[in-house]
């Protein structure tokens, strides 16, 4: 067990839909990170958040957003969802922005039909 | 762009076979070298890592070393169990930067 916990554990929603995806860093980590791994695009990153400020921007599409809140969860929203969103969703958290730190997430599995 | 290239999968061994991964990478600088196992059902996990040239990370029976010369990170194992059934990915991290790059994976398979 990471520490890090995701909700939901699975999610099956419709073309169109808007789903958001939750993630409780460690204890006292500050730095939030989001990735997809889908099976075409293998595992890809899509935004940082350092206490509350985004920190760093990856390939994540404008139709994403994703914001930490005041006690460093993060939230990472997705609309206008399409049938190519199906992915698995990991969170990762880390000290002080320290990527050779993190600690992931076991994910949450999308489903778009 | 920094790019991970991994070998193609999926491995399949038998208990006690000898493990080799390889991993090749495209970056500019020195960055950090990691590679990463995801069991069934379960988030990645930092399974070793080496942050300059000639390092040697090395955890559970797993080593690996930063060869800047052939930009490789290449994963070995000299005894592999059933339970290392996993998928693994090589990954890199740029200094400064914020992100990791991944690999594609590759999935491992030990028969008994």
């Amino acid at each position: 067990d990471s520490g890090v916990t995701q909700t939901p554990k699975h999610l099956i929603t419709a073309t169109g839909q808007r789903v958001t995806l939750r993630c409780s860093p460690r204890s006292g980590d500050l730095s939030v990170y989001w990735y997809q791994q889908s099976l075409d695009q293998g595992l890809q990153f899509l935004i940082q958040y350092y206490n509350g400020e985004e920190r760093a921007k990856g390939n994540i599409l404008e139709r994403f957003s994703a914001q930490q809140f005041p006690d460093l969860h993060s939230e990472l929203n997705l609309s206008s969802l399409e049938l190519g969103d199906s992915a698995l969703y990991f969170c990762a958290s880390s000290v002080e922005g320290l990527v050779d730190t993190q600690y992931f997430g076991p994910g949450t599995r999308l489903t778009v039909l | 762009g920094d790019s991970v290239t991994q070998m193609e999968g999926p491995v399949t061994l038998s208990e006690e076979a000898f493990l080799t991964i390889n991993c090749t990478y495209t970056a500019t600088g020195y960055p950090s070298l990691f590679w990463y196992v995801q069991y069934p059902g379960e988030g990645l996990q930092l399974l070793l890592k080496a942050t300059k040239a000639d390092d040697k990370g090395s955890n559970k029976g797993f080593e690996a070393t930063y060869r800047k010369e052939t930009t490789s990170f290449h994963l070995e194992k000299g005894s592999v169990q059933v339970s290392d059934s996993a998928v693994y990915f090589c990954a890199l991290s740029r200094q400064g930067a914020q992100k990791l790059v991944f690999g594609q994976g590759t999935r491992l398979t030990i028969n008994p």
